[in-house]
């Protein structure tokens, strides 16, 4: 059973490249999430979709953004990378049930 | 919308004690609260979930606790394990529109043999 799966495991991007970090989920979820974890932080929602064709922005939106043309991806486009993006990323779904399964997450450093 | 807050950043305990981890929040009462497990390196992982309506949910060694007059919820793991250490996050409906969560910054659990 993947779950969810998340691509790269890591990278490090210089200031202003772009990258997408990959999230797929095989359990038919409808709602799919984006967060960023920074130490000591918590996990902050960056933008969520309920839907395929419907994303709306979390509470750390900027620098990203999101796409959802099927119900499985959900992947998440960094444009223009600053230091301030280096985190650990993670991807979740969910079901109707509002619980949440997450996958490995994706290092990054911007430098 | 909804801060939730988890007041101790790290916990240290005994084998074979109960841990008690605490999480508060503001605004209105949420319809349900959930806990999660986090491993260093790894993503979150789900353990229980306590609806507005349930003064008390338990599951093997983990009991949460759901009190919407003091708008909290404590998590308990009895006889620890140093298995058990780890980080906890507690999490709610980020708006009254239930389509995302808001967490925690976590209890680092720290279970010592």
């Amino acid at each position: 059973n993947a779950g969810v799966t998340q691509t790269p495991k890591f990278r490090i991007l210089k200031i202003g490249q772009s990258m997408t970090l990959q999230c797929a989920q095989d359990m038919n979820h409808n709602y799919m999430y984006w967060y960023r974890q920074d130490p000591g932080m918590g996990l902050k929602l960056i933008y969520y979709s309920v839907g395929a064709g419907i994303t709306d922005k979390g509470e750390v939106p900027n620098g990203y953004n999101v796409s959802r043309s099927t119900t499985e991806d959900f992947p998440l486009r960094l444009e223009l990378a600053a230091p301030s993006q280096t985190s650990v990323y993670f991807c979740a779904s969910s079901s109707g049930s509002n619980i949440q399964y997450f996958g490995a997450g994706t290092r990054l450093s911007v430098l | 919308s909804q801060k939730i807050e988890q007041n101790s950043e790290a916990l240290n305990i005994q084998e074979g004690k109960t841990a008690t981890l605490t999480c508060n929040y503001t605004n209105y009462s949420p319809a349900y609260l959930q806990w999660y497990r986090q491993d260093p390196g790894r993503g979150p992982v789900f353990l229980l979930l306590i609806r507005e309506n349930e003064k008390e949910k338990r599951k093997e060694r983990l009991k949460v606790t759901f009190d919407t007059t003091l708008k909290q919820s404590l998590f308990h793991i009895t006889a620890s394990q140093p298995a058990d250490s780890a980080t906890y996050l507690c999490a709610l409906e980020r708006d009254q529109a239930g389509t995302a969560l808001i967490f925690g910054k976590g209890t680092t659990l720290s279970v010592s043999s």
